[in-house]
């Protein structure tokens, strides 16, 4: 069964920083780009950042560009959001999603339970 | 970037009722969109994608349709455990962005 999970969120006051995980199981997680999707509460869903599969192309919304930074370890199965200089706007639940795989389209076929993080003083 | 916009962003059908949602891109996106269905405290769940393919597991009520600019979701058949909210997604470039939500729910 194609499994990712989330840990490391957390409260965090501002401009401080947190680092996300995401493990994947039941997949060869090597083959796979994968994804950070946020959701404030009570809000809609926002794309964050994309990694594809050997880290050689890494994408991220404007809202966190030059703050966030995503990386993966294919050794441990496992990609990484390291959130710096962190805002208030940047409370949201975060999801780890997998990219579906087809050529050139971005959709998202697998997510975790997700993880809060909290930014306040 | 590409915006999308969903409507209506709530409607209330009764059970076995046809429901349809449509998204609009502010470009065309060719059949590049999908579809996805999040229950409260949950994870969305990816319904359609190519604008018109059924995710493998999705029951085939669920149907998508459109291309260009305009798609539609729908729901031939509404039931219970289809109360939740859907976003469609376009997965033509980055930045990936999503609609603004459709909540759905039982008269």
């Amino acid at each position: 069964e194609v499994q990712v999970v989330e840990s490391g969120g957390g409260l965090v006051q501002p401009g401080g920083s947190l680092r996300l995980s995401c493990v994947g199981s039941g997949f060869t997680f090597s083959s796979y780009s994968m994804n950070w999707v946020r959701q404030a509460p009570g809000k809609g869903l926002e794309w964050v950042s994309f990694i594809s599969s050997a880290s050689s192309n890494k994408y991220y919304a404007d809202s966190v560009r030059g703050r966030f930074t995503t990386s993966r370890d294919n050794g441990r199965n496992s990609v990484y959001l390291q959130m710096n200089s962190l805002r208030d706007e940047d409370t949201a639940v975060y999801y780890c999603a997998r990219d579906l795989g087809l050529w050139e389209e971005d959709y998202f076929d697998s997510w975790g339970q997700g993880t809060l993080v909290t930014v306040s003083s | 970037d590409i915006q999308m916009t969903q409507s209506p962003s709530y409607v209330s059908a009764s059970m076995g009722d046809r429901v349809t949602i449509t998204c609009r891109a502010s470009q065309s996106l060719s059949k590049w969109l999908a579809w996805y269905q999040q229950k409260p405290g949950k994870a969305p769940k990816l319904l359609i994608y190519s604008a018109s393919s059924l995710q493998t597991g999705v029951p085939s009520r669920f149907s998508g349709s459109g291309s260009g600019t305009e798609f539609t979701l729908t729901i031939s058949g509404l039931r219970p455990e289809d109360v939740a909210t859907y976003y469609c997604q376009q997965g033509k470039s980055f930045p990936v962005t999503f609609g603004t939500g459709t909540k759905v729910d039982i008269k």
